[in-house]
């Protein structure tokens, strides 16, 4: 079946602009996951979803950052007033949200570059 | 100190070789995941354990609760296994999240 995608694969965009980061997950999977992976490192936690809730957003880096999961399915990935920094692969995942510790089923990223 | 260290950071073997990576933690786990993330950024997720070991092919995962440590082991390595290994743990405080340790690049050499 269809594993995790995301879109676009990649963005190029200018410091100061909205953009949006759309993650389609593995139909069924309740839990959702936004992860941030820049060069050289290891991806760090953003933002977990149990079905349309956001259950735990302790990673977002400050206010410009927001995500919403309005009918527990896709979600999107919202960054305002980009800056140079934000630049990085952003990862989406999902689980089917049953255990404590599900597999978690990684999309392919999306690159975004701020220039 | 990170939470999650990983080591060596980069690996080269000859195919055939066994390869070790290694993983420790500093915090009480529920899991610890290894996954592999071929360039271009896709990851695969190869295990979750929370004891003892795992086999998969020619991967096998262990883990040492008490000594917070984990291997991941690649016997009779190929080429086509070049990829970064990224051990993962899921905190018992807070199982919504992964955390992440850096990475290690290994390149498999004919």
């Amino acid at each position: 079946g269809a594993g995790v995608s995301q879109t676009p694969s990649n963005k190029v965009t200018e410091k100061g602009k909205y953009v949006e980061l759309r993650c389609d997950p593995i139909s069924g999977h309740t839990a959702l996951y936004w992860y941030r992976q820049s060069l050289g490192q290891g991806p760090e936690f953003l933002i977990y979803f149990q079905g349309t809730g956001a259950a735990d957003d302790s990673g977002l880096p400050n206010d410009r950052f927001f995500a919403v999961r309005p009918e527990g399915s896709v979600s999107t990935l919202k960054i305002q007033r980009t800056e140079r920094g934000d630049s990085a692969v952003y990862l989406c995942a999902s689980s089917l949200g049953l255990a404590e510790a599900d597999t978690q089923y990684f999309g392919p990223g999306t690159r975004l570059t701020v220039l | 100190k990170n939470e999650v260290e990983q080591s060596p950071q980069n690996l080269t073997a000859q195919e055939g070789e066994f390869i070790t990576i290694n993983c420790s933690y500093s915090v009480g786990i529920s899991a610890l995941h290894w996954l592999q993330q071929h360039p271009g950024g896709g990851i695969v997720s190869l295990f979750m354990l929370s004891s003892g070991k795992k086999k998969h092919g020619r991967l096998i995962a262990t883990i040492n609760i008490q000594e917070k440590h984990s291997s991941l082991h690649i016997t009779a390595s190929h080429p086509r296994d070049s990829a970064v290994y990224i051990c993962a743990a899921t905190p018992r405080s807070n199982t919504d999240k992964l955390i992440f340790g850096t990475g290690t690049r290994l390149q498999v050499f004919p």
